[in-house]
This record gives structure tokens, C-alpha cells and sequence, in this order.
């Protein structure tokens, strides 16, 4: 049994492109979460997606914008980047009233 | 606003030694109660969780229980191995209408076991 799977696993881009970052959840599982982890920080909640609607938003700016798929797959992208954007984006997935379970995370690095 | 606060690390313990990592929160309602684990370069993984006052976790020797009078779910583990190196991260969820919510975070604390 799969658990959460992202991809890719790291990934250098440069300040002012857009970067997209993708996510496929635990077997099972409907609801996905994005999460941003900072060097030496806890993960920040981003957004949430359940039957294909941004459900929840954390404190991000639009430039963060996700899509959840009918399989419930989900991408993260992220416009107009910041050297500030450099950080571990983690996916959690989970079923209701269900722990979320997290990928090892996409390493995003901003030159 | 809901937050949880755990003790600044780094933690240096020898091997077989006593574990403590505090951790307390602030939050509305009834919140359930985590601890994740984060190894290095990977994810974050379930440690252990409780759901409600008085429930103790428990996973791989280590343990923590919600107390709701003191807000606090410190971790604990009798005898840590090297291979414990980590960080351990407290969180809370709170559930709206039965909907998946967000978790908040502590900021981590790095646990370093030598032999």
C-alpha cells in the first residue's frame, strides 16, 4: 500500500518563475493539505483541498494556488517566486476525522 | 488564536538515557493532541496521538498524555536508542463539524542521542 507520494524531490528555480509541485495521497484517502516547512521551522498550513474545492487557507498570498484532481491528486503551484519561497512543501493526506499522513516533501531552493 | 509551544532544542542525551520533550497549547474547543517525527531528509511520520483529556499514546516506547488541566502533552521514552535522532514535532488539530482541519505546529525540537 502506497502512502504519499510527491514529486519532485527537489527542484532549483530562479526568483520571478513559477514553480508546480505535485502530490498523489495514501491509498484511500480524499482530503489533501499542503504544508511549507522552513529551515529549522514547523510546517505552515497552506491550503486544503477536498472533492476538488479549496475547503481551507492559511496565511499565504495568491500567488500560492493548488488543484485537486478527480483521483484525488493534487498540485501546488506557485507563481512569481521569492527567495523567501525556499523551504521543504510537504502534502498530507487523510480522510475525515482521520490523522493526515505526510510524503518526505519536495525541496524547493529559490537562486 | 490556537498554538502549541515544546522546549527549544537541541536536547543531547547518551544512549538508555530518560526523555522529555514539553510541549503545551493554546486552543478552543477540544482539540486532538500529535506528535510527529521528522528524520533527516525525509517527511514527517505519525509518532503517536491522543484525543481527548486523560488519553495516553503511545508508539515504540515512547509515550504522552493530554492533560487538559495543565494544556500540556509532553513526550517521554524511558530509554532512548541513537537511532531515536530526530525531530519531534507537537501539534494540534481542532475539528470543525467533523471536517479535516489544519495542524499547527510546534517549531520542532532536534533530539541528539549519543552512544
Amino acid at each position: 500500500d502506497a502512502g504519499v507520494t510527491q514529486s519532485p524531490t527537489h527542484l532549483i528555480k530562479t526568483r520571478g518563475q513559477q514553480v508546480t509541485l505535485r502530490c498523489s495521497p495514501k491509498s484511500g484517502h480524499d482530503t489533501v493539505s499542503w504544508y511549507q516547512q522552513a529551515l529549522g521551522q514547523g510546517p505552515q498550513f497552506i491550503f486544503q483541498y477536498y472533492e476538488e474545492e479549496e475547503r481551507q487557507r492559511g496565511n499565504f498570498p495568491d500567488r500560492f494556488s493548488g488543484h485537486q484532481f478527480p483521483n484525488y491528486s493534487s498540485e501546488l503551484n506557485v507563481n512569481a517566486l521569492l527567495l523567501g519561497d525556499s523551504a521543504l512543501y510537504l502534502c498530507a493526506s487523510s480522510l475525515m476525522n482521520q490523522p493526515q499522513h505526510f510524503g518526505d516533501g519536495t525541496r524547493l531552493s529559490i537562486l | 488564536g490556537n498554538s502549541v509551544t515544546q522546549m527549544e532544542g537541541p536536547v543531547t542525551l547518551s544512549e538508555e538515557a530518560f526523555l522529555t520533550i514539553n510541549c503545551t497549547y493554546t486552543a478552543t474547543g477540544y482539540p486532538s493532541l500529535f506528535w510527529y517525527v521528522q528524520y533527516p531528509g525525509e517527511g514527517l511520520q505519525l509518532l503517536l496521538k491522543a484525543t481527548k483529556a486523560d488519553d495516553k499514546g503511545s508508539n515504540k516506547g515512547f509515550e504522552a498524555t493530554y492533560r487538559k488541566e495543565t494544556t500540556s502533552f509532553h513526550l517521554e521514552k524511558g530509554s532512548v536508542q541513537v537511532s531515536d535522532s530526530a525531530v519531534y514535532f507537537c501539534a494540534l488539530i481542532t475539528w470543525r463539524g467533523g471536517a479535516t482541519n489544519k495542524l499547527i505546529f510546534g517549531t520542532g525540537t532536534l533530539l541528539a542521542v549519543q552512544p
